[in-house]
This record gives structure tokens, sequence and C-alpha cells, in this order.
């Protein structure tokens, strides 16, 4: 079970890049990294995955080392609507059967200050 | 598509007392899933369904808690009898295909008090 470390909580200025990384030392091989947003009274929403080296997409960016041991969430220019609570999850997409993998813990709450 | 559909949004109850949780999930999705989320412990995954089996309910805290599937357009969670510790916010969410690490969307959840 690849377990993952993440802060508790991060602060940051509107207009700012805004860089959450989440530890996974005993990633496995098959392993994929997900990430997902929860924003208050609400149910979490999927940002972004990924396996290796860089992923972007129109909200965030993923960027992953060759050693896999880590890998680091990039919000550009974040807003007031940013503030969330932001889940690492590491496990392998091939396994259906892997739920014990499905762990998201309690996140890193980002807030956004004016 | 009106997304994942969760009822009701508020539960109070008293302890003893049986609660059903309900869930639409999104049409054509063959996964569904059931989360409960505090304070303490975060988000966990109590059981998720496939093409509306059971695949693993090794999240589930008792054998007070109990989920269904009866068709692939509703899920119940059930727990009877109902205690303080389960005061929560319940999420329901589903997901297309490619097991469980497939993007999954949440409805807005329950938020179950018990007294």
């Amino acid at each position: 079970l690849a377990k993952t470390t993440q802060p508790i909580s991060m602060d940051s200025y509107e207009g700012q890049e805004v860089n959450i990384t989440c530890s996974h030392n005993n990633i496995a091989t098959n392993d994929y990294i997900t990430w997902y947003q929860q924003f208050p009274s609400q149910g979490p929403r999927f940002i972004i995955q990924g396996y290796k080296t860089k992923v972007t997409n129109e909200v965030a960016s993923l960027f992953i080392p060759a050693d896999r041991k880590s890998s680091t969430l990039s919000l550009p220019r974040v807003s007031l609507s940013d503030t969330a609570v932001y889940y690492c999850l590491v496990g392998d997409i091939e396994i259906e059967t892997g739920a014990n993998n499905l762990f998201f813990g309690t996140g890193t709450r980002l807030t956004v200050i004016p | 598509d009106a997304g994942v559909i969760q009822s009701p949004r508020h539960e109070v109850t008293e302890m003893g007392q049986e609660v059903t949780l309900r869930c639409k999930p999104i049409s054509g999705h063959d996964y569904l899933f059931w989360y409960r989320q505090t304070m303490m412990r975060g988000l966990e995954l109590l059981i998720y369904f496939n093409n509306n089996v059971p695949i693993d309910d090794s999240g589930m805290p008792e054998d007070r808690f109990s989920a269904k599937m009866p068709n692939a357009s509703f899920s119940t969670l059930k727990i009877q009898p109902s205690e303080p510790r389960d005061s929560a916010v319940y999420f329901c969410a589903s997901s297309l295909g490619g097991g469980v690490w497939n993007e999954q969307f949440f409805g807005p959840g329950t938020r179950l008090t018990v007294l």
C-alpha cells in the first residue's frame, strides 16, 4: 500500500503560483498519482492524474520526478476560489480490486488570501 | 446530466434509529462508491460496486452498516442502529470503467447527525 504524505495546510496570496508536494516513497511500478480538489460543502473533484514527468491540463500541472517518490501539484496564479482541500492519491489503475489503495486521508487545506 | 444525486441532503436522527441514505449515479457509469468524511479521519472509502456487485466492503466500519445496489441507477447505505459516532458527511461517487482509479464524480453528500 503506497502511503502518501502531504502538508496539512498552506496559505498563499492571490495571483501567486502554488505548489503542493506529496511524498510517496514506496510507490510501486504500476502506481499512478491522482489529485482531487474539494471545496467546502461539496464532494471532491478530480483534477489531474499522471505516471511520470509532467502532465498539464486547463486547471493544473503535475510534476513527477524520475524516481517518482514524490509529486508536485502546481496551481498557476491562484484566486480566492481556489481555496479548497487538495488530496494526493497513489495506486495501481490496472488492479480493479485494489480498493485498499484508494486512500484520501485529510489532504492539504489551501487558503488563498486577498 | 444531473450528476450524482444523493438524498436526503441532511438527516438528523436519534441514537438507535435506522438511517437510509440514497444515491443515484450518473447514467451509464458502472462503478459506484460510498465514502464517509469526518474531521478526524478525513475521507474514507466504505464500499464500492462494479456493475451492481459489491467488490470491496473492507472499509465498512461494522455490521451496523450495509449497502445495496439493486440496479444500475440506485444504491442505498443503511445504518441500523445508528450511533452518535456515525455523525459525518456521506458521499456517493460514480465512475465509468477503468477500475477505482478512473475519474470519480462525487455527489453533494448527505450530512448525518445522530443525537
